[in-house]
C-alpha cells in the first residue's frame, strides 16, 4: 500500500483563485510529521510547510496553509491567491515516526499546478 | 546561504559506463540521501548515510552504491549504466541537530538528469 496518495496529477486554476492539494497518509506510528515541497520546472525542491502529528493547530506558511485531519489522516495543501509563479510540481512527503539519524522521507507521485491569468 | 551542490545538472552517457553523481552540501548536515525521480513515480530513495563512511539502502538500491568518504560529499555510483536508470537524480541532506533535525526536513541539490543511451 502506498504511504502517501496524491490523488490529483494535475489542477488547474486561475490567478488569485485559492486551491487545494489533496494528500492522504497511511502510518501506524503515532508520531509524524508531514511536508509539502515544491518543485519548479527548473528542477529544485523548495521546502513549503511541516506538520507535526501532535501540533494541535493547522501550520500555515504565508499563503500556504496545511488542512491537517488526524482522523482522515489527510494533509491538504491549501495556497491562497494563486500566482503565475506557483506552477509548479508540488510533493507531499511524509516523515514516519521520529526524526533521528538517517530518517528519510517518503514521497507522492506529485500533483502538477498550472496557474493561467 | 545553505546549499547542495550537485556536479552535473544533465549526463548522457553510453549503456556499461560507470558513472558517478557528486553531491556536496556546504551546511555540515549528518545525512544524506538519493533520490532518483521518474514520472508517475514521485521521488524514490536509492541509498542514504547518517554519518562519514556509513551508508544504508533505501528502496531501490539495485544497480547504485555510493561513497561517503568526507562529510560534506556524497557521491551516488552506477557501476555499469543500463537504459532503465535514465531518470533524475536528486540529492538531500538533513542536520543531526536543531530544528530541522526535530522535523526531519530536508533539503535538496538542484537535480542532474541522466540519460543512459
Amino acid at each position: 500500500a502506498q504511504k502517501i496518495t496524491q490523488t490529483q496529477p494535475g489542477m488547474f486554476v486561475q490567478e488569485k483563485e485559492a486551491v487545494t492539494l489533496d494528500c492522504t497518509y497511511d502510518t501506524s506510528d503515532p508520531s509524524y510529521g508531514l511536508f509539502w515541497y515544491k518543485q519548479p520546472s527548473s528542477g529544485e525542491m523548495i521546502f513549503l510547510i511541516y506538520q507535526g502529528s501532535y501540533d494541535q493547530q493547522n501550520a500555515t506558511e504565508g499563503r500556504y496553509s496545511l488542512n491537517f485531519q488526524k482522523a482522515r489522516k489527510s494533509a491538504n495543501l491549501v495556497i491562497s491567491a494563486s500566482q503565475l509563479g506557483d506552477s509548479a510540481m508540488y510533493f507531499c512527503a511524509m516523515r514516519e515516526g521520529e526524526s533521528q539519524a538517517g530518517t528519510a522521507l517518503i514521497f507522492g507521485k506529485g500533483t502538477t499546478l498550472s496557474v493561467s491569468s | 546561504d545553505v546549499k547542495v551542490t550537485q556536479s552535473s545538472r544533465y549526463l548522457v552517457k553510453r549503456t556499461g559506463e560507470k558513472v558517478f553523481l557528486e553531491c556536496v552540501q556546504d551546511m555540515d548536515h549528518e545525512n544524506m540521501f538519493w533520490y532518483r525521480q521518474d514520472p508517475g513515480l514521485g521521488l524514490r530513495l536509492i541509498y542514504f548515510s547518517y554519518d562519514v563512511k556509513m551508508k544504508e539502502k533505501g528502496d531501490i538500491p539495485e544497480g547504485y552504491s555510493v561513497s561517503r568518504e568526507k562529510k560534506e560529499r556524497f557521491s551516488l555510483i552506477l557501476e555499469s549504466a543500463s537504459t532503465n536508470q535514465t531518470s533524475m537524480y536528486l540529492c538531500a541532506s538533513s542536520p543531526g541537530q536543531g530544528k530541522a533535525a526535530n522535523t526531519g526536513e530536508l533539503f535538496f541539490g538542484e537535480g542532474s538528469r541522466l540519460t543512459v543511451l
